[in-house]
């Protein structure tokens, strides 16, 4: 089975604080996602990876940055964190070959930032 | 991106057959319809994509009309597991999925 293993489940950070999201995959997937879930917005893209040292901005980058140092390994940091930035924090991985565009996601991390 | 709307909630009895609706009106020719199902303090999880017609796995059906402006997510004798938020999603490149709010189905016993 496709794991996709994040470092915290929960985590609580204060205003300012530079915030590292940690994001493991199993199956050698070239691309790797970050999302955010958001009551009532759905989940919106971040950023995401299609190969080692690539990176594209999703949808709702601003605050945000991310490095791919490694192919199993997709970080998101959030250099100064604020209130807005609350949120539960979805990793997911995808096969570049795959015939479907099927995300493996990751448990979350519900990150609360006061 | 094609844009989806589906209802927001949803309420079904165990063993009654499920179809959500989606529609996406703007949707290209290059474009699959993708499903995925998201239980509380999960993440998502893929369900079921289809490009036109039927398309049938082991969890559920996807019926597509030839207009494809529409698509029909088909779960059959639901049982209280499958109380969930279903997602709708148009993909129309190989690495951007744009989740919209979902369906949150609710199964009463």
């Amino acid at each position: 089975d496709v794991k996709v293993t994040q470092s915290s489940r929960y985590l609580v950070k204060r205003t300012g604080e530079k915030v590292f999201l940690e994001c493991v995959q199993d199956m050698d997937h070239e691309n790797m996602f970050w999302y955010r879930q958001d009551p009532g917005l759905g989940l919106r893209l971040i950023y995401f990876s299609y190969d080692v040292k690539m990176k594209e901005k999703g949808d709702i980058p601003e605050g945000y940055s991310v490095s791919r140092e490694k192919k199993e390994r997709f970080s998101l940091i959030l250099e100064s964190a604020s209130t807005n930035q609350t949120s539960m924090y979805l990793c997911a991985s995808r096969s570049s070959t795959s015939s479907y565009n099927e995300q493996f996601f990751g448990p979350g991390t519900r990150l609360t930032v006061l | 991106l094609a844009k989806t709307t589906q209802p927001i909630s949803m309420d079904s009895y165990e063993g009654q057959e499920v179809n959500i609706t989606c529609s996406h009106n703007n949707i290209a020719t290059n474009d699959y319809i993708t499903w995925y199902q998201q239980f509380p303090s999960q993440g998502p999880r893929f369900i079921i994509q289809g490009y036109k017609t039927k398309v049938t796995n082991e969890v559920a059906s996807l019926f597509i009309p030839a207009d494809r402006k529409s698509s029909t997510l088909s779960l059959p004798r639901v049982s209280l597991s499958d109380t969930a938020v279903y997602y709708c999603l148009v993909v129309a490149g190989s690495y951007q999925l744009t989740f919209g709010k979902g369906t949150k189905l609710s199964v009463i016993p």
